[in-house]
């Protein structure tokens, strides 16, 4: 079955670096296009990141654009996300998510359980 | 970027109710939608892609409908495993891909 299993989050301060990772199972993992999706405490979803099944694409939020960075490992079934220059609005859970095939990869059909990021001095 | 827009935020229910969320985007966008029902502590799910399509594995009494800027998710008799937050996501302009604000479906 499919899996996605998130790491790396934890307490940062402000101006930090962290580096989240997802390790997929279950899937061809280098036939598909990837997502990180956020959740900021008792709010709504909000899309990060997507990259796509061979790296060639990858396309950002505003709201993290030059400052995170997606990228994947297909040789070991491994989505990241560098966060740099880190912000108190970036405090969220992040999941990764697996894009649909068909009808294309911009849905999300598995998630992870996600990855608590704080952001605080 | 385009906005969705969920209404209501939240509603109150009882089980065997048919429930209606409606989602908005602030321009068309096809049939480039989707439903998520995410409970709490846990990751969200897929229930509907393109607007209509139901996701393997999800209950017939979801179905969705609408394209262009007006969309629908009916929920046609509620359980009590139904009781939820939902989410529409877009992804026809993109990037950014966008989601609703989202609807509580409450006890009533």
């Amino acid at each position: 079955q499919v899996q996605l299993v998130e790491s790396g989050g934890g307490v940062v301060q402000p101006g930090g670096s962290l580096r989240l990772s997802c390790a997929a199972s279950g899937f061809t993992f280098s036939s598909y296009g990837m997502h990180w999706v956020r959740q900021a405490p008792g709010k709504g979803l909000e899309w990060v990141a997507f990259i796509r099944y061979d790296g060639s694409n990858k396309y950002y939020a505003d709201s993290v654009k030059g400052r995170f960075t997606i990228s994947r490992d297909n040789s070991k079934n491994t989505l990241y996300l560098q966060m740099n220059s880190l912000r108190a609005e970036d405090t969220a859970v992040y999941y990764c998510a697996k894009g649909l095939v068909i009808p294309n990869p911009y849905y999300f059909d598995y998630w992870g359980q996600g990855t608590l990021v704080t952001v605080s001095s | 970027a385009i906005q969705l827009t969920q209404s209501p935020s939240s509603l109150s229910a009882s089980v065997g109710d048919r429930v209606t969320i409606t989602c908005r985007a602030s321009q068309g966008i096809s049939s480039a939608l989707a439903w998520y029902q995410q409970k709490p502590g846990k990751a969200p799910k897929l229930l509907i892609y393109d607007a209509s399509s139901l996701e393997s594995g999800v209950p017939s009494r979801f179905s969705g409908s609408g394209s262009g800027t007006d969309f629908t998710l009916t929920i046609s008799s509620l359980q009590p495993e139904d009781f939820a937050t939902y989410y529409c996501q877009q992804f026809n302009s993109y990037p950014p891909l966008t989601f609703g604000g989202g609807t509580k479906v409450e006890i009533k």
